[in-house]
């Protein structure tokens, strides 16, 4: 088993939706969660971070992590095409410099 | 006014051949780092550079070699290509402090035929 798990899609919605997209982890040291998005073709870009278990909202995005289900989740509302992108959950520790991927997650809004 | 930036944006060379990536960040980062993302789009660690020191080196052959001439630059050097290297290189930078974020270079996609 992977340490980081993540659904590589595609997910295709329409616009407006709300979207769901998880991450699930075995390794009970990971204390921080971060959302990347990378569009085609671009580096991934820091879209959200968090330390603690719960919700964390900026705009349209709301993260939720939940350590004691090893699970976190970046909800997306009023999708976009341009939200179409993959999204990467990078998960790290206290010990570790290195924040460890997911696969990431392809997500196509289309109009 | 790129924060991270890689040159070149594509590469493409024969087997056996020699190749440089360049990265260079302006945020004033301590460390930085390379990474590879295969076509199944999993982005591996490669190395990582504190203060001009290697303090991480995952299972990478010992073909790709860091350079890092200063604190804002990290050079990537790959002797003796091999088709399998053909992915995109991404070249990232953080803070020193460990839970701060990694900021992304754009890449560079890399063609070894």
């Amino acid at each position: 088993q992977k340490e980081v798990e993540q659904d590589p899609g595609p997910l295709s919605v329409p616009e407006g939706a709300i979207v769901s997209l998880n991450c699930t982890y075995s390794n009970s040291a990971f204390q921080y969660f971060m959302w990347y998005r990378q569009y085609s073709r671009k580096g991934p870009e820091l879209l959200m971070y968090t330390y603690s278990s719960g919700n964390k909202e900026d705009g349209r995005f709301t993260a939720q992590v939940d350590k004691s289900s090893k699970y976190i989740s970046l909800f997306i509302r009023d999708s976009q095409p341009s939200d179409s992108a993959t999204y990467l959950c990078a998960l790290g520790s206290g010990g570790s410099y290195i924040p460890t991927f997911g696969r990431g997650t392809s997500l196509i809004v289309h109009p | 006014d790129t924060a991270v930036s890689q040159t070149p944006k594509y590469l493409v060379t024969q087997m056996g051949n020699d190749k440089s990536i360049k990265c260079e960040q302006n945020l004033g980062h301590d460390t930085m780092y390379w990474y590879k993302q295969d076509s199944k789009k999993f982005l591996k660690i490669m190395f990582s550079y504190n203060n001009k020191e290697l303090i991480i080196n995952e299972t990478v052959p010992n073909r790709f070699s860091p350079k890092s001439p200063d604190k804002a630059h990290l050079n990537l050097h790959i002797n003796s290509l091999e088709l399998g290297d053909s992915a995109v290189y991404f070249c990232a930078s953080r803070r020193a402090d460990r839970d701060s974020p990694l900021h992304f270079g754009n890449g560079t996609r890399l063609t070894v035929t």
